[in-house]
């Protein structure tokens, strides 16, 4: 079975703080590997896909990496708008469903 | 373009009562996907749609829970009998069905709480 795993689960930084975000996953033949981002009462959105190891992508102040074990999202100079709750998700073996981790609830204090 | 919608937005219903999840996926979209997420948990896979072929219903976590898509476009969730576990948001997202590892965007999702 799929696993995902996000550490921390809460986070709070200070406006400025650079810090990362871990997913750690355990699957067999990984296809692809999701972040969203989710913010409260919304839908999760997408950010990023990653599909194989030693692959990065950014977007503004975030820039996600891959390993064959797992993945960071970095956040680089935060601000309070980046508070969010931070989705890691995987695609493996001959599944189209994604397998989620619980998430990194971010605060980003002014 | 307009994104995934999802009725209704919120749905407070009583133990025992029936209740119908509505989701409109992206125009052009054959994949759609249920999921649920539940207070303090990941969302967690319920079924999937792809095309005209039999759907993945491999998540659904009891027979209270069905799904239809019809003309390979809206999707309908229906819960039978609610019970209170089945308190959650249901997320619906869609894809567009022709590969691997394809994004998956999310609707906003259908609060749903039984009393």
């Amino acid at each position: 079975e799929d696993q995902v795993t996000q550490s921390p689960e809460a986070l709070r930084l200070q406006e400025g703080e650079s810090s990362s975000l871990n997913c750690s996953y355990t699957v067999s033949g990984l296809r692809g590997l999701f972040w969203y981002r989710q913010d409260p009462g919304k839908g999760p959105e997408f950010l990023f896909t990653l599909y194989s190891a030693g692959e990065e992508k950014e977007k503004e102040r975030l820039k996600a990496t891959l390993t064959k074990k797992e993945s960071f999202l970095h956040i680089t100079a935060p601000k309070p708008e980046d508070s969010a709750t931070y989705l890691c998700a995987v695609q493996a073996g001959g599944n189209n469903r994604l397998a989620f981790g619980k998430g990194n609830q971010v605060v980003v204090i002014p | 373009g307009a994104g995934v919608s999802q009725s209704p937005s919120n749905k407070v219903t009583e133990k025992g009562k029936d209740v119908e999840l509505r989701c409109d996926p992206i125009s052009g979209h054959t994949a759609l996907y249920w999921y649920r997420q539940s207070l303090g948990q990941g969302l967690e896979f319920l079924i999937y749609f792809q095309g005209n072929s039999a759907p993945d219903k491999s998540g659904l976590p009891s027979d209270r829970f069905s799904a239809e898509r019809t003309g390979g476009s809206v999707s309908t969730l229906t819960i039978q009998r609610t019970q209170q576990e089945d308190s959650a948001v249901y997320l619906c997202a869609s894809s567009l069905g022709l590969g691997e590892a394809e994004t998956q965007y999310f609707g906003p999702g259908t609060r749903l709480l039984v009393l």
